[in-house]
């Protein structure tokens, strides 16, 4: 596609739902990136993946946080029991290895927990 | 990554060049300016990049001092879409997982 594309846009989930938050990055691109924005703060990274690989999980908050990328293309985040402070918007970002100066961005995948 | 500095919030008269500061004192040799833009509801968007040159593209130009240590994005001629959140983040280019580091970032309002 022209761009990251991330689904589902907004989802309303039950507190202690599991709930899987897709992105497909752009196409070729080697390196994908997951952050969470809460409410009128700057996004924070979660989880760093090259190719099917997931080399930097630094930022997941908890062990109810899970990402995957099983063939080095689409990814899905999953938080498992789900709480209302894990209301934010998720936002992946895909980048080309050879050239990482830009880091592109999806739209983002509101998730509300009532 | 070294730690940026911006004002939270700015506002610009729509057609006149907006000029967004950031401080990063701390910065590192290997390390680039750049900057991104989120409108509201959107993800954030690339504006530009540099090291120690000024640089300029179709959105908008970079002037970087001399010491690096505080740059200043232009915005040559405001519109009302050029509202945003302007984030400056300093990162070191070329490793793969290397991402982002985001402040808070400088809203910047454009008015009619």
């Amino acid at each position: 596609g022209a761009g990251v594309s991330q689904s589902p846009r907004y989802k309303v989930a039950k507190r202690g739902q599991d709930v899987a938050l897709r992105c497909d990055p752009i196409s070729g691109h080697v390196s994908l990136f997951w952050y969470q924005q809460a409410l009128g703060q700057g996004p924070e990274f979660l989880t760093y993946f090259q190719n099917e690989a997931q080399l930097d999980k630094s930022g997941l908050p908890s062990d109810r946080f899970f990402a995957e990328r099983p063939e080095g293309s689409v990814s899905t985040l999953k938080i498992q029991r789900t709480q209302q402070e894990d209301s934010a918007v998720y936002l992946c970002a895909s980048s080309p290895l050879r050239q990482t100066y830009t880091i592109y961005f999806g739209e983002g995948s509101w998730l509300t927990v009532v | 990554d070294a730690k940026t500095t911006q004002p939270p919030s700015m506002d610009c008269a729509e057609g006149r060049a907006a000029n967004l500061p950031c401080n990063h004192s701390t910065i590192s040799g290997n390390e680039y300016v750049y900057w991104y833009r989120q409108i509201h509801s959107q993800g954030p968007q690339y504006i530009i990049h540099g090291l120690k040159n000024n640089e300029t593209n179709e959105m908008a130009s970079l002037i970087i001092t001399e010491d690096r240590k505080s740059s200043t994005l232009i915005l040559p001629h405001a519109t009302l879409r050029d509202t945003a959140v302007y984030y400056c983040i300093v990162r070191v280019s070329g490793g793969g997982a290397d991402g982002l580091t985001f402040g808070k970032g400088t809203h910047l309002i454009i008015q009619p």
